[in-house]
């Protein structure tokens, strides 16, 4: 079965500090990989996907992630944060079979906290 | 593109009661997705339609749950006899391609 293991529950960075969330992935073969944020009381906005090709993806607000197949992870990250960051951060895979339901599977999720 | 709409955006209830939700997703959208998410927790699949038909259902979803589209347009989540374990946010989720886009979540809290 799929799963999708975000290791850090809570994070805290300085503004203007870079981040890296970590995220990695159980599937029995290449999955779709997005990464969404979820601000509190709200739900969760596309930041990035990767279906194919180049490995590192770019997405809204200055966000990037790599896939690394070797690894199975899908890292986020972005060079510089603003305290607008702040919220709750999550990976999830999907099939790259469109035929099917293509439901997600999510990771718990990573809590940033951006400090001023 | 008004996005994914839910109402009502928080329902408080009392255990035993029904509720129902409403979902409207995108015009252009087929599919469409439920999911639950728990305090803590990442989101969680429940059930899948595409147009008017409901293809798949986890087995999260109990026989209190129960879940149409009738037009293939809006959707509504029911559950019955609510239950202080189904307090949780309920997702909807339509899909373009291999994106879906979420609406702002259904909050039910079950006192």
């Amino acid at each position: 079965a799929q799963s999708v293991t975000q290791p850090d529950i809570h994070i805290t960075v300085s503004e203007g500090a870079s981040l890296e969330l970590r995220c990695n992935y159980s599937y029995g073969a290449t999955p779709y990989l997005f990464w969404y944020v979820q601000s509190p009381g709200q739900g969760l906005q596309l930041l990035l996907k990767y279906f194919s090709g180049d490995t590192l993806v770019q997405g809204i607000k200055g966000f990037e992630a790599e896939f690394k197949r070797s690894q199975s992870s899908f890292n986020l990250r972005k060079p510089s944060v603003h305290w607008s960051d702040a919220a709750e951060y999550f990976c999830a895979v999907g099939p790259i079979n469109t035929g099917t339901a293509s439901k997600l599977t999510f990771g718990t999720g990573t809590r940033l906290q951006v400090t001023l | 593109d008004t996005g994914v709409s839910q109402n009502p955006r928080h329902k408080i209830t009392k255990r035993g009661q029904n509720v129902t939700f409403r979902c409207d997703p995108i015009s252009e959208h087929n599919r469409l997705y439920w999911y639950r998410q728990t305090l803590g927790q990442g989101p969680e699949f429940l059930t899948y339609f595409q147009n008017e038909a409901q293809l798949e259902k986890s087995r999260l979803l109990s026989d209190r749950f129960s879940a149409e589209r009738p037009k293939g347009s809006f959707s509504t989540l029911e559950i019955q006899r609510t239950e202080q374990g189904d307090s949780a946010m309920y997702l909807c989720a339509s899909r373009r391609g291999g994106e879906q886009y979420f609406g702002p979540g259904t909050r039910l809290t079950v006192t």
